[in-house]
């Protein structure tokens, strides 16, 4: 298996502008989790996916973000308008399970997000 | 809310050290546990994983974690650490009434020198 692949795995975005991280699970996993690492925050979880479904979406900051899952194998997290504090590590995870007791969570590679 | 907490944000270690990697989580339900280490600028892998039965746990590369429950711990060990062990530890805690969601402490920064 490839793994969870995100894309692109750098981007750098001028504030202001449009930003959409992709990223595809590991095949037959059903949830599906964003997060997000800096420095000061360490690793926060913002959204979590189960069976296509946003269970979980306290962890997204402001109504600048959004993200979907349009079907099983893919999800996308957009940022709109993009601001430098957005700048960050943005992981995305995917285990199997229907709850407590999932598997472990296997991450992809990240997208380094910089805003200028 | 429930949380994670990592004592030690940076350890610096010879080779040859015994390692240990303090976790404590704040909930006292049913919790699945685990330890991840990410590489310098790689992703998060893992490292092993606590579900039920013997608290001990055996993972990767050498490295073994203790489940105690009447102190909500999950600490990290490693008898003998190596160079290659220079990465960030994370512990990370599946709560019984949070579903799926792993939460994660903070972090620790290991440095090894060789």
């Amino acid at each position: 298996d490839a793994g969870v692949i995100q894309s692109p795995r750098h981007e750098v975005t001028e504030m202001g502008q449009e930003v959409t991280l992709r990223c595809k699970p590991i095949s037959g996993h059903n949830s599906l989790f964003w997060y997000r690492q800096t420095m000061m925050r360490g690793l926060e979880l913002l959204i979590y996916f189960n069976n296509n479904v946003p269970i979980d979406d306290s962890g997204m900051p402001e109504d600048r973000f959004s993200a979907k899952m349009p079907n099983a194998s893919f999800s996308t997290l957009k940022i709109q308008p993009s601001e430098p504090r957005d700048s960050a590590v943005y992981f995305c995870a995917s285990s199997f399970g229907t709850g407590f007791g999932n598997t472990e969570a296997f991450f992809g590679q990240g997208t380094r997000l910089t805003v200028v | 809310a429930q949380s994670v907490s990592q004592h030690n944000h940076h350890v610096i270690l010879s080779e040859a050290a015994s390692l240990e990697l303090g976790c404590n989580y704040s909930y006292g339900g049913t919790v699945n546990l685990f330890w991840y280490v990410q590489y310098p600028g790689q992703h998060l892998q893992l490292l092993l994983k606590y579900f039920s039965g013997d608290p001990l746990v055996k993972g990767i590369k050498g490295f073994e974690a203790e489940f105690i429950k009447s102190k909500f711990s999950f600490n990290l060990r490693k008898p003998s650490v190596q160079w290659s062990d220079t990465a960030e530890y994370f512990c990370a805690v599946n709560f019984y009434n949070q579903g799926g969601k792993l939460i994660f402490g903070q972090g620790t920064e290991l440095s090894v020198k060789p």
